[in-house]
């Protein structure tokens, strides 16, 4: 059974970092793109960033460009999502995500998702 | 690209549910839906438009054509309650609906 599991958040000042980790499992990893979407407390999905699988392909949403960056690797199978200058407006519950079967940029599987606060 | 939801869908246990996500010409792309039950992360339910994944129960259905998709969850259930997302793929970026909140009562 494909799965994957976050790590890495936690509570930071604006400007700060954070590194967050997805470890996958059940599942060839080096065959599907991955992501990562950010649910804040009460609100919707928001997809953050997402990169293929050869990872020739990155994407980024325009609220992070420039500050996150998704990376990947294969011989570990885990996703990364390095995030610099962050602001109070990340603050969110970070999903990794299996990109779906077919390309289509969607996901088929999520984690549980870990949690990043950003306040003064 | 912008998707539209309803705020809110309320359905009777058994009737059917109608979400439905707007979207300029939206039929020409691939549309996909998610669950999140409260508490949860989100799942899978419609891909591609009209596919279900495997364990997603045939009362789910989907639809896409002209600047309308649509899930139908047909004989609604009180475990149906949840929010539902669309999603669709924007040339570089992902794109999902605000979410719909689905009542089943």
């Amino acid at each position: 059974e494909a799965q994957v599991l976050e790590s890495g958040g936690g509570s930071v000042q604006p400007g700060e970092s954070l590194r967050l980790s997805c470890a996958a499992s059940g599942f060839t990893f080096r065959s599907y793109a991955m992501g990562w979407i950010r649910q804040a407390p009460g609100r919707g999905l928001e997809w953050v960033s997402s990169i293929s699988r050869d990872g020739d392909y990155i994407f980024y949403a325009d609220s992070v460009e420039g500050r996150f960056a998704i990376s990947r690797d294969d011989s570990k199978n885990i996703l990364s999502l390095r995030m610099n200058n962050l602001r109070v407006e990340d603050s969110a519950l970070y999903y990794c995500a299996k990109g779906g079967e077919y390309g289509d940029w969607n996901f088929d599987q999520w984690g549980q998702g870990t949690r990043v606060t950003v306040s003064a | 690209y912008e998707v539209t939801q309803p705020l809110s869908v309320s359905v009777t246990p058994g009737e059917t549910a109608t979400i439905t996500c707007g979207g300029d010409k939206i039929g020409r792309r691939n549309v996909h839906w998610y669950q999140q039950r409260p508490g949860q992360a989100p799942v899978l339910v419609i891909f591609r438009n009209s596919n279900r994944p495997s364990g997603i129960p045939d009362r789910f259905s989907g639809s896409n054509s002209g600047n309308m998709a649509t899930l139908t969850i047909n004989r609604a259930q009180t475990g149906d309650e949840a929010d539902y997302y669309c999603q669709v793929w924007d040339s570089t970026a992902v794109v999902f609906g605000g979410g719909t909140n689905l009542a089943v009562l």
